[in-house]
């Protein structure tokens, strides 16, 4: 699997926007870019992904270089429930079942 | 929302033993995941199924684990004999249908497997 890189940890303060960034060089043309959340004593949850194009959802925006090699998670308003450990994975496209390669993640702490 | 629901929550078990960890997945996926994370380190693929049949599971999933989708609702990961190292939290995710989609894996909160 391509392998991703991301910041051990960040801080933002309540409300403030958050930008999470993940570097990816290695990335084929048919990777996916997720994201996924851990929050303490929690499963994974998934956030948000794309393939080429910017994508938003409810939850977050996922912004996606025009190169590929790189993507940015920003959640817009963060509260106390975003802290958590936030996951940049790249996967395959094909058919059926795929896995998810998780590394250490992005530990995100979030200030009142 | 729909979710997935993990049994039981924590699990102690002797080393040795035969544990049963059980999931019942959305209703309307066809994927079945199983994950583990051992304390403090990253969250590992296991195993996925389809269609009644693993479709790939990874080096951790040796001849000690066994999956099974006994009826249209459970999905299980049995260990044949425990060791301390399978102490971990063992975490199932299904999906729908992801043809060339890669459609989000929905997780459970984990099992917690104690083995003493």
């Amino acid at each position: 699997d391509a392998k991703t890189t991301q910041p051990n940890s960040m801080e933002s303060n309540e409300e403030e926007p958050v930008h999470l960034p993940c570097n990816h060089s290695t990335i084929s043309g048919t990777d996916y870019i997720h994201w996924y959340r851990q929050l303490p004593s929690q499963g994974p949850e998934y956030v948000i992904h794309g393939l080429t194009s910017n994508v938003n959802n409810r939850m977050a925006s996922l912004a996606i270089a025009e190169d590929r090699k790189s993507s940015t998670l920003i959640l817009h308003r963060a509260t106390l429930r975003d802290a958590a450990v936030y996951y940049c994975i790249l996967s395959a496209s094909g058919a059926g079942s795929y896995q998810l390669t998780f590394g250490k993640g992005t530990k995100l702490s979030v200030i009142p | 929302e729909p979710e997935v629901t993990q049994t039981p929550s924590h699990q102690v078990t002797q080393m040795g033993q035969e544990v049963i960890l059980r999931c019942v997945p959305i209703s309307n996926h066809l994927y079945f995941y199983w994950y583990r994370q051992i304390l403090g380190q990253k969250v590992e693929f296991l195993v996925s199924f389809y269609n009644n049949e693993i479709s790939e599971k990874s080096e951790i999933f040796d001849d000690q684990f066994s999956v099974e989708r006994p009826d249209g609702s459970n999905f299980t990961l049995k260990i044949r004999s425990t060791k301390l190292e399978d102490s971990a939290m063992y975490f199932c995710a299904s999906s729908p249908t992801g043809e060339g989609t890669n459609s989000p894996l929905h997780f459970g909160n984990g099992t917690r497997l104690t083995v003493t």
